[in-house]
């Protein structure tokens, strides 16, 4: 069965830190580029990351570059998301989804979608 | 930064032909997606790479594109089509979504 899961998320204070996972199973991970995709509470979609089925690129949005990270370990088939000086407006559901298309940005679309995780940014 | 910019709302009345449309500068050349989200899940893509469907997606979904205006089209329009939907594209390296459109079917 094809599965995305995500985990890592709550509650963290302006300017912390946090580290989101999903582990994914049912396909080959290293084959595919995948992304995070965020969205606010009652707000739309905003691509926030994706990286190339090798970790060999990754890209950010503006609104995350400098303070995201994102990575993956192929031999766990895992992709992570760190997550440093945290801001309010961070606050969303997280979801991971797998990239179809090919290793760069004007290719992908998302056919695959985990169930997000949810960061509460709040002092 | 690139840009696409989606109606608000659409309404459609059952058995009728929704119509979505997304703008964005040559959009027609970024080969526009589009998602399909219902209220407390995630998304899932109903149009990818100039007017494919994937796998158990509907025939009454299309898409379209020709300029800088892409359309999603939903023909014969059901009660469970009720949704937001989202148009994705590209710039240089990164990704864009429209802001969404809410498709109420009454």
């Amino acid at each position: 069965e094809v599965q995305l899961l995500e985990s890592g998320g709550g509650l963290e204070q302006p300017g912390g830190s946090l580290r989101l996972s999903c582990a994914v199973s049912g396909f080959t991970f290293s084959t595919y580029s995948m992304t995070w995709v965020r969205q606010a509470p009652g707000k739309g979609l905003e691509w926030v990351s994706g990286i190339s089925g090798s970790g060999g690129n990754a890209y950010y949005a503006d609104s995350v570059r400098g303070r995201f990270t994102i990575s993956r370990d192929n031999s766990k088939n895992t992709l992570y998301l760190q997550m440093h000086s945290l801001r309010a407006e961070d606050t969303a559901v997280y979801y991971c989804a797998k990239s179809g298309g090919g290793d760069a940005p004007r290719y992908w679309y998302f056919d695959l979608w985990g169930r997000g995780t949810l960061v509460t940014v709040s002092s | 930064s690139y840009e696409v910019t989606q109606p608000p709302a659409v309404s459609v009345s059952p058995g009728q032909t929704a119509s979505i449309t997304c703008s964005g500068d040559k959009l027609g050349d970024k080969y526009p997606r589009w998602y399909q989200q219902k209220p407390g899940q995630s998304p899932v893509l109903v149009i990818y790479q100039d007017g494919k469907r994937p796998s158990g997606i509907p025939e009454r979904f299309s898409g379209s594109n020709s300029g800088n205006t892409a359309t999603l089209t939903i023909s014969g329009t059901q009660a469970i089509d009720e949704a937001d939907y989202y148009c994705q594209a590209w710039d240089s390296t990164t990704v864009v979504f429209g802001g969404g459109t809410k498709l109420t079917v009454l």
